[in-house]
């Protein structure tokens, strides 16, 4: 079984910089078949997507809306991911989830489809 | 950004009741499309996948159907675990995006 845990500040200061780190255990970051995220929500609204790392050829893709400010690693060595946001503001507050996802839409035999995610952790930016 | 309109944002509904649930892309993403069930304090959970494959593991009174821009979640015979928040997610373009919601609530 698959699980993921995130790990980092409940609380930090506006203009710091976020470093959260996702644990996973059960499944290696680098298999190809899949793709590690990064999804936020703020309190009380809907989800936002921040960005993946395709560990097979090391691809990562960020929201444009974050303005160049994330940063997604993976660590094969610990099979963690991480995630950086610099230039925190408030509209950062939020619950932060790291997942695994598919991204196919159709089974394959002998794969996963299935989608994990951590439990979230809530960061909050105030000074 | 494409974005994903659901509707209705919520629904009042009693145990036994089938309910639909609409999500509306802005642009067209094939069958590149999930379905997530979020309750309270905990994360989302992956219903379906590719518009219509239901994932291991969850109840066969949930379906999904579409394609191209307009897409719907059937619950048949809803059950009281079935109350929560669904959310539709694109992944057909970057950047992936969310729909903004449907509450489903007890009557």
């Amino acid at each position: 079984q698959v699980q993921l845990q995130e790990s980092g500040p409940g609380l930090v200061k506006p203009s710091q910089t976020l470093s959260l780190t996702c644990s996973v255990s059960g499944g290696s970051i680098d298999n190809s078949d899949y793709y590690w995220s990064w999804i936020r929500q703020s309190p009380g609204k809907g989800l936002e997507w921040i960005g993946f790392l395709y560990y097979s050829g090391s691809t990562s893709y960020y929201n444009p809306s974050l303005d160049g400010r994330v940063v997604i690693s993976g660590d094969t060595s610990t099979n963690q991911l991480s995630l950086r946001l610099s230039s925190l503001t408030a509209a950062d507050t939020a619950v932060y989830f790291c997942a695994r996802e598919f991204y196919g839409v159709e089974a394959i035999s002998g794969v996963d489809t299935a989608s994990y995610w951590g439990q979230g952790i809530l960061v909050t930016v105030s000074s | 950004d494409i974005q994903m309109t659901q509707s209705p944002s919520s629904v009042s509904a009693s145990v036994g009741d089938r309910i639909t649930i609409t999500c509306r892309a802005s642009e067209g993403i094939s069958n590149y499309l999930a379905w997530f069930q979020q309750k309270p304090g905990t994360a989302p959970k992956s219903l379906i996948f590719g518009a219509s494959n239901l994932q291991s593991g969850v109840p066969s009174r949930f379906s999904g159907s579409g394609s191209g821009t307009e897409f719907t979640l059937t619950i048949t015979s809803l059950q009281r675990e079935d109350f929560g928040t669904y959310y539709c997610h694109q992944y057909n373009s970057y950047p992936f995006t969310f729909g903004g919601g449907t509450k489903v609530e007890m009557k």
